[in-house]
């Protein structure tokens, strides 16, 4: 099973609008952190935001913001006033036993296949 | 600019032949990450080493070997290279096995 399910290959919106890209999750560990990650098409992987499963706010940063419903494991991805410049490929990624590790750490992400997201003038 | 860096930047090679991509985590950050993108297995990770030890590992091949140094940075070695080790490879760092990975610009390889 997959354990990242982004079901959106590709979007278009018009620019200034809000975009929502869809995330779900599986997992049954119960310390995990989601994050999303933007791919312009230079091939750079850019950081957004994350959210860690017991966190109790909603990460935001900037116009980004991660709806994270922890019991439907989802945790979309909210761009508000959408620009130009946000087209790009966006992927949601998970870490499963979130420090599990003192210091060290758990593991890598595991990634979706991404949403192609092309913003309209 | 994320703070890390990797290099070469591209690489071109041929069947059979071994290479060595570089990376060097951001300033403070003591977790280094492996990953590789294709095509066909997305973005997949490859292994994780903290503060010069081996952490975790993913889908490595036993033909791609890692090590990182006491200066933390991190070099990862691919041998007996195929047509399917075409990728881009990324590094990552974190501070520690929480929070933000930082990924650097990665290296394209491509095997003819």
């Amino acid at each position: 099973a997959q354990k990242i399910t982004q079901t959106q290959p590709g979007m278009f919106v018009q620019e200034k609008e809000a975009v929502t890209l869809d995330c779900t999750y599986d997992t049954s560990d119960q310390s995990y952190g989601l994050f999303w990650y933007k791919q312009p098409s230079s091939g750079e992987m850019i950081f957004l935001i994350y959210q860690g499963s017991y966190d109790e706010q909603n990460a935001t940063e900037g116009r980004y913001s991660l709806n994270f419903q922890k019991a439907r494991k989802s945790a979309n991805l909210v761009i508000s006033a959408s620009q130009l410049g946000d087209s790009a490929m966006y992927f949601c990624a998970m870490r499963e036993r979130e420090g599990a590790n003192s210091g060290g750490g758990a593991d890598g992400l595991t990634f979706g296949k991404g949403t192609h997201l092309i913003i309209q003038p | 600019d994320s703070g890390v860096t990797q290099t070469p930047k591209h690489l071109i090679t041929a069947t059979g032949q071994r290479v060595t991509l570089r990376c060097s985590p951001r300033s403070g950050d003591l977790s280094v990450y492996w990953y590789q993108q294709s095509l066909d297995q997305g973005l997949q990770f490859l292994i994780q080493y903290y503060n010069g030890e081996e952490r975790a590992k993913g889908n490595i091949l036993e033909r791609f070997s890692a090590q990182q140094f006491p200066d933390l940075h991190s070099e990862l070695n691919l041998s007996s290279l195929e047509l399917g080790d075409s990728a881009l490879y990324f590094c990552a760092s974190s501070v520690g096995g929480r929070g933000e990975q930082y990924f650097g610009p990665g290296t394209r390889l491509t095997v003819t």
